[in-house]
């Protein structure tokens, strides 16, 4: 099955600062990559996603990347404020597979004023 | 009032308790789901329903079980709570239509501890 590695699991930045979330997948059929927000004392939130056919995919001060070949993809946040502190899941799956979402291990972000 | 409502929000019980976390959804969504959450490990499935006459186990099945009442009604139960079971579970509900990517929209949490 699917096996998906995040780093760092901590990451301080000062205010302003960029972050970046590091995942590795190792099923080559994974075409799916969401990433999801959880603030304190709430439930996971899809903030963005990117399919397999696509290498890179921004929203405003967050974008993703995939790298197909190295099997890896990241992400990253511009201009960081407080209310990015969270914690951030990263997540494979091979999509219309009938497989499940396989969660990496979660990063925990504190942005410092 | 939330879409994905969990019950109880917070639990302490003994080792060797039944206990019965619930899961309410007003999303219209067939899909529901039930993760656990520990530190450093992320979400891992435990059980997941495609309709009401569906259970699927997921990655970590041993220890629970679960029932689908009705398509907005998920229940995830401990027959005999162990101390490694403490963590935080969450239900999570989706929607896999045409066009759709399947977005997981979860609840708030039940944080479970048992002594």
């Amino acid at each position: 099955g699917e096996n998906v590695e995040q780093h760092p699991s901590t990451l301080s930045v000062q205010e302003g600062d960029s972050a970046v979330i590091k995942c590795t997948y190792s099923d080559s059929a994974s075409n799916y990559f969401p990433w999801y927000k959880q603030e304190l004392g709430k439930g996971p939130q899809l903030i963005i996603d990117i399919r397999s056919n696509v290498g890179e995919k921004k929203d405003q001060r967050i974008a993703v990347t995939l790298n197909k070949t190295a099997k890896h993809f990241s992400l990253h946040i511009t201009e960081t404020q407080p209310e990015d502190s969270a914690v951030y899941f990263c997540a494979a799956i091979t999509h219309n597979a009938g497989n499940m979402l396989t969660f990496g291990g979660g990063t925990r972000l504190m942005v410092k004023p | 009032d939330a879409d994905v409502t969990q019950t109880p929000r917070n639990r302490i019980t003994k080792t060797g308790k039944r206990i019965m976390l619930e899961c309410s959804q007003t999303k219209g969504h067939d899909r529901m789901y039930w993760y656990r959450q520990d530190p450093g490990l992320g979400l891992r499935l435990i059980y997941y329903s495609f309709d009401v006459k569906d259970i699927n186990k997921g990655e970590i099945s041993d220890g629970y079980s679960v029932s689908r009442q009705a398509q907005a009604k998920f229940s995830l139960s401990l027959e005999s709570a162990i101390p490694n079971q403490t963590a935080l579970y969450f239900c999570a509900t989706s929607d896999p239509g045409t066009g759709n990517t399947g977005e997981l929209f979860f609840g708030e949490g039940s944080r479970l501890t048992v002594l």
